[in-house]
């Protein structure tokens, strides 16, 4: 069975930083791409960025509300996968999602998400 | 950026009916769309991709159509676990986006 469990989440101040981790089981790691997803509080989804495999040198894509800022990464030995967020705004408040990308193109599996909150 | 509309934001239906929510696209995505399906206080769940295809698992009752900008999801028989917020989602090119979302209320 696919598990993907987020951790992390907090509250963090405007300016500060934060790690998020993405535990991945259940399926080959290596082999698939993985993406953030993120929601603020009654809003809509938002795509944050993608990390891809190997093979693609792990070469990474992003929002531009994020570039700069964000840095996603993955630990194929550990089947993890990162969101190291820094220069934290209040405009970043959202539960993060965790999400497999099946074939290079489409998600399949999201995890349960963990809330971030900034705030002073 | 590739804009994805979803309108209207809300519809109310009964149980037992067919309802049908648009998406549409900016620009030309092919059928490079997925669509998911949210409930309060949980994660999204992917129900289809490639405009038409079902994820394994996803009940028949669900369908897609569409192509090029203009995108359909259509559910059959609707029942209580189906009343939920549908989102569409482009994955033609970066950034990928996601509609606004559409609520499908009890009537």
């Amino acid at each position: 069975e696919v598990q993907l469990v987020e951790s992390g989440g907090g509250l963090a101040q405007p300016g500060g930083s934060l790690r998020l981790s993405c535990a991945a089981s259940g399926f080959t790691f290596s082999d698939y791409y993985m993406d953030w997803v993120r929601q603020a509080p009654g809003k809509g989804l938002e795509w944050v960025g993608r990390t891809r495999k190997k093979v693609n040198s792990y070469t990474t894509e992003y929002a531009a509300s994020v570039k700069g800022r964000f840095t996603i990464s993955r630990d194929d030995s550990q089947n993890s996968l990162y969101l190291q967020m820094n220069s934290l705004k209040t405009e970043d408040t959202a539960v993060y999602y965790c999400v497999r990308v099946y074939g290079s193109s489409f998600f399949d599996y999201w995890g349960q998400g963990t809330l971030v909150t900034v705030s002073s | 950026d590739i804009q994805m509309t979803q309108s209207p934001s809300s519809l109310s239906a009964s149980v037992g009916d067919r309802v049908t929510i648009p998406c549409r696209a900016s620009q030309d995505i092919s059928i490079s769309l997925a669509w998911f399906q949210q409930k309060p206080g949980r994660a999204p769940k992917s129900l289809i991709f490639a405009a038409s295809s079902l994820l394994s698992g996803v009940p028949s009752k669900f369908s897609g159509s569409g192509s090029g900008t203009d995108f359909t999801l259509t559910i059959s028989d609707l029942q209580p676990e189906d009343f939920a917020t549908y989102y569409c989602q482009q994955y033609s090119s970066y950034p990928l986006t996601f509609g606004g979302g559409t609520k499908v209320e009890i009537k």
